[in-house]
């Protein structure tokens, strides 16, 4: 089975630019979710998609939003880019919501923002 | 607010011997805990869960233990090796609500 896709891998950004990045889930997987990580603050969940309908929110500003298609597939946008945004973004795919579904992640996305 | 806490950003073992890494959480309504490892350049993997109702779950050589009164749980890996280095994050969910993670603890098994 294959895993979870993320493309692209590698972004640089300008400060003010925007970026979407994609996520392949785990076929029959319905739950997306996303993360951000910086050096020193873990993983940071960003939200969740489930059937195609935003299920769990975390704490980012708005430019932050994302979306799911019917397939299970996902983007995330982040618009007016700020130097504090470059991190590694992860998303990961599970059955269902909650952690008694083992989530599966993807390799990320390393975004740098200058 | 930070409600789950790994208070060791890094851990040195020697090959062999036994690794315990800490994590403790604020939400008592937590009912659900895993591990997860990291590699470099990877996404996280999982390793091992725990259910509220249970205090001990052995895998192998992972064994994760739930204190709730403590709210307080450990990862031991015995014996460690080296290709155990890695990250290592703790996380909690409350149903099926989303996950939260700490901060992570980076474990060094030194051959």
């Amino acid at each position: 089975k294959a895993g979870v896709t993320q493309t692209p891998r590698y972004l640089i950004k300008t400060r003010g630019q925007q970026v979407t990045l994609s996520c392949s889930p785990i076929s029959g997987h319905r739950s997306v979710s996303w993360y951000q990580q910086t050096p020193g603050q873990g993983l940071q969940f960003l939200f969740e998609y489930f059937s195609e309908t935003q299920r769990n929110k975390g704490n980012f500003p708005g430019r932050f939003s994302g979306r799911q298609f019917s397939n299970s597939r996902s983007e995330m946008n982040v618009s007016t880019l700020e130097l504090g945004d470059s991190a590694l973004y992860l998303c990961a795919s599970s059955l269902a919501s909650g952690g008694i579904y083992e989530q599966y992640f993807g390799p990320g996305t390393r975004l740098t923002v200058t | 607010d930070q409600q789950v806490k790994q208070n060791s950003p890094s851990l040195s073992v020697q090959e062999g011997r036994i690794s315990i890494l800490n994590c403790d959480y604020t939400n008592s309504m937590f009912d659900y805990f895993l591990w997860y490892k990291k590699y470099p350049a990877e996404g996280p993997t999982f390793l091992i869960s725990i259910s509220s109702i249970k205090d001990k779950n052995e895998d192998g050589r992972f064994t994760v233990f739930l204190n709730k009164s403590a709210k307080h749980l450990s990862l031991h890996i015995v014996p460690s090796q080296p290709g155990d280095s890695a990250v290592y994050f703790c996380a909690a969910s409350v149903g099926n609500y989303k996950l939260t993670f700490g901060k992570g603890t980076l474990l060094t098994v030194n051959p």
